[in-house]
């Protein structure tokens, strides 16, 4: 069965730093894998997603996920924090066709 | 393009009660989800259909949810009785093929009192 964990539950960050959202996954084949965030009260908005090809992934609002299939990862990166950027971050993954399967998530403050 | 629509955003209901929840997917997406998203925790597919048939209903807790997709559209998922620990967020999402990344609704918020 597929599996997604999010090691870190809350993360808080300084505006301007360097942000790194870890991401680990449990899947018997070809993984896709996806990053949402979601901001309170909202629904899911898509960041960025990993189907094939080039394991740098480019995403909406400056983020960007690298694939690791040797350690089974997917962590989302920004270089410089903004303020709107707190929100709780998802990250899932399916098998193509079939059903999303969610990590608890992991909620980002960021510190003026 | 217009979004995937819900409603109500907001439901607050007696245990016991029934409510029912609606869904509107972006226009000729033939697959339609509904989630289920506890505070503090992932969402979790409670059922998938493709046009108007049931792909995945295996965490549908089928003794108290019900959910229907007439003619391949709207959808309608329905608790009753309802309990407490069904207060949670309830999204639905819609896409044209399953790998392409879904787009959601912003949910309908449901406590249970």
């Amino acid at each position: 069965a597929q599996s997604v964990t999010q090691p870190d539950i809350h993360i808080t960050v300084s505006e301007g730093a360097s942000l790194e959202l870890r991401c680990n996954y449990s899947y018997g084949a070809t993984p896709y894998l996806f990053w949402y965030v979601q901001s309170p009260g909202q629904g899911l908005q898509l960041l960025l997603k990993y189907f094939s090809g080039d394991t740098l992934v480019q995403g909406i609002k400056g983020f960007e996920a690298e694939f690791k299939r040797s350690q089974s990862s997917f962590n989302l990166r920004k270089p410089s924090v903004h303020w709107s950027d707190a929100a709780e971050y998802f990250c899932a993954v399916t098998g193509g066709g079939n059903k999303l399967t969610f990590g608890t998530g992991t909620q980002l403050k960021v510190e003026l | 393009e217009a979004g995937v629509a819900q409603s109500p955003r907001y439901k607050i209901i007696e245990k016991r009660q029934s409510v029912a929840f609606w869904c509107n997917p972006i226009s000729g997406h033939a697959t339609l989800y509904w989630y289920q998203q506890i505070l503090g925790q992932g969402p979790k597919l409670l059922i998938q259909f493709q046009n108007n048939g049931v792909v995945d209903d295996s965490q549908l807790p089928k003794d108290r949810f019900s959910a229907e997709r007439l003619k391949g559209v709207d959808s309608t998922l329905k608790i009753q009785p309802a309990k407490l620990e069904d207060s949670a967020v309830y999204l639905c999402a819609s896409s044209q093929q399953g790998s392409d990344g879904y787009t959601f609704g912003s949910g309908t918020r449901l406590t249970v009192v």
